[in-house]
């Protein structure tokens, strides 16, 4: 596609529920990213993968937080046992090869958890 | 580990004067420097960037930054606002080599004020 596509745009589910989030990159991007933002609040680093390296996990802010990427494709970001302060805006961001840097972000998964 | 500073979280001037958003970093190697926009209720995209060469780097709508290695610094500036350029203002860095992991401030909401 032309841009970072994310599913769904607004999600809203009951406390305790286990949420997916999606995210599609830009064909040929070797990196993804995840960042959370909560109201007013600035880009939190979550998760970011290049290529087939091990991801970088270590903004996941708990177990209940989960992400995965087949190669350089589709990616999910899981929150289980949904919590009221993971309410926020989900990010997600590819960037290409590393001569360029530059990250294109998608629109965003506005999560509610009530 | 990288990070970055915006001193700023809030600043409010005057429609058709001049502005200037302060940004810091910290990092133990090259960086790649980025500077992103948020307007209201819309996704981050990109402003400018300084991947390397000239140290000062021209952007869309009218902004421009210098990165300045000694003072390890990425002010993002405007010598003439618009009504427009209302919004949030992200600083970004990223390693120039070796690692993706993307890292922002917590962002400055510029507010032109008619």
């Amino acid at each position: 596609g032309a841009g970072v596509s994310q599913s769904p745009s607004n999600k809203v589910t009951e406390k305790g529920k286990d949420v997916e989030l999606r995210c599609d990159p830009i064909s040929g991007h070797t990196a993804l990213y995840w960042y959370r933002q909560r109201l007013g609040q600035g880009l939190e680093f979550l998760i970011y993968f290049q290529g087939n390296s091990a991801p970088d996990k270590s903004g996941l802010p708990s177990d209940r937080f989960s992400a995965e990427r087949t190669g350089e494709s589709v990616s999910t970001l899981t929150i289980q046992r949904t919590q009221q302060e993971d309410s926020a805006v989900y990010l997600c961001a590819s960037s290409p090869g590393r001569s360029l840097g530059e990250a294109f972000f998608g629109q965003g998964t506005r999560l509610t958890v009530v | 580990a990288q990070s970055v500073t915006q001193l700023d979280s809030q600043v409010p001037v005057f429609e058709e004067a001049p502005v200037e958003l302060r940004c810091n970093y910290s990092s133990s190697v090259s960086v790649y420097l980025f500077w992103y926009v948020q307007y209201p209720n819309q996704g981050l995209q990109l402003l400018l960037k300084y991947l390397s060469g000239s140290t000062l780097v021209k952007g869309i709508n009218g902004f421009e930054a210098e990165f300045n290695k000694s003072q390890t610094s990425f002010h993002l500036r405007k010598p003439s606002v618009h009504i427009s350029d209302t919004a949030e203002y992200f600083c970004a860095v990223r390693p120039g080599a070796g690692s993706y992991q993307l890292t922002f401030g917590k962002g400055t909401k510029l507010s032109v004020i008619p």
